[in-house]
């Protein structure tokens, strides 16, 4: 069972649009956070959010955290060649391991 | 810092064969992590240890695979016998726990494993 559902699972677009990956769930987490991984190496994080309703930015990047803590957002403004990668959710319920989501290729071309 | 070391990068064996893969953490970090990911299953958590210690091995797929954390500077995932479905890039992370919810994450290069 995949307690955290990404989606899209792939998604190819043009350098300079706009999209919006969704990290959803049944469960409530403590806290969620998005890496982000490129190929040959492990993920890197890129934001954690605690507070059900909290956005952060990030450049062009905004996190957004539901207000049941269930589900979480990342949107990308004018999207960028250096943005693709693989984007990862992970819920963290207080037990000291993340549960990842299956995550997200993107690829953004010039 | 370095980051943590993974070793070998990759490792390409023969079905039955022991395979050993190591990790060295960040210097100061208290909790240790293992991960296997494949295309079909994503990121998978196999085992953590806080302190040296063995918290929560429930991913470990079989008896196949064992991990140890001898002391807080090297940790060490082995399976024997390897089969080909045990083919996969396996990560090592490191944290240290206790200042906030959530502390991050810092992973390896990962190990690319090929059982043939």
């Amino acid at each position: 069972t995949q307690l955290l559902e990404q989606s899209p699972q792939f998604l190819s677009i043009q350098e300079g649009e706009n999209l919006t990956v969704y990290c959803n769930s049944s469960s409530v987490f403590s806290s969620l956070q998005w890496y982000r991984q490129e190929p040959g190496e492990g993920p890197v994080l890129l934001v954690t959010v605690v507070t059900g309703g909290e956005v952060k930015k990030l450049k062009r990047l905004t996190f957004q955290f539901g207000d049941a803590r269930k589900d979480s957002s990342l949107h990308i403004t004018a999207a960028q060649p250096g943005d693709t990668g693989l984007y990862l959710c992970a819920g963290d319920k207080v037990t000291g391991k993340l549960i990842f989501g299956q995550g997200t290729t993107l690829q953004v071309k010039p | 810092d370095a980051g943590v070391i993974q070793s070998p990068r990759h490792e390409v064996t023969e079905m039955g064969q022991e395979v050993t893969l190591r990790c060295k953490p960040i210097s100061g970090h208290n909790s240790l992590f293992w991960y296997r990911q494949t295309m079909m299953r994503g990121l998978e958590l196999l085992i953590y240890f806080n302190n040296n210690v063995p918290i929560d091995d429930s991913g470990m797929p079989e008896d196949r695979f064992s991990a140890k954390m001898p002391n807080a500077s090297f940790s060490t995932l082995k399976i024997q016998p390897s089969e080909p479905r045990d083919s996969a890039v396996y990560f090592c992370a490191s944290r240290y726990s206790g200042r906030a919810i959530a502390d991050e994450q810092f992973f390896g290069p990962g190990t690319r494993l090929t059982v043939l």
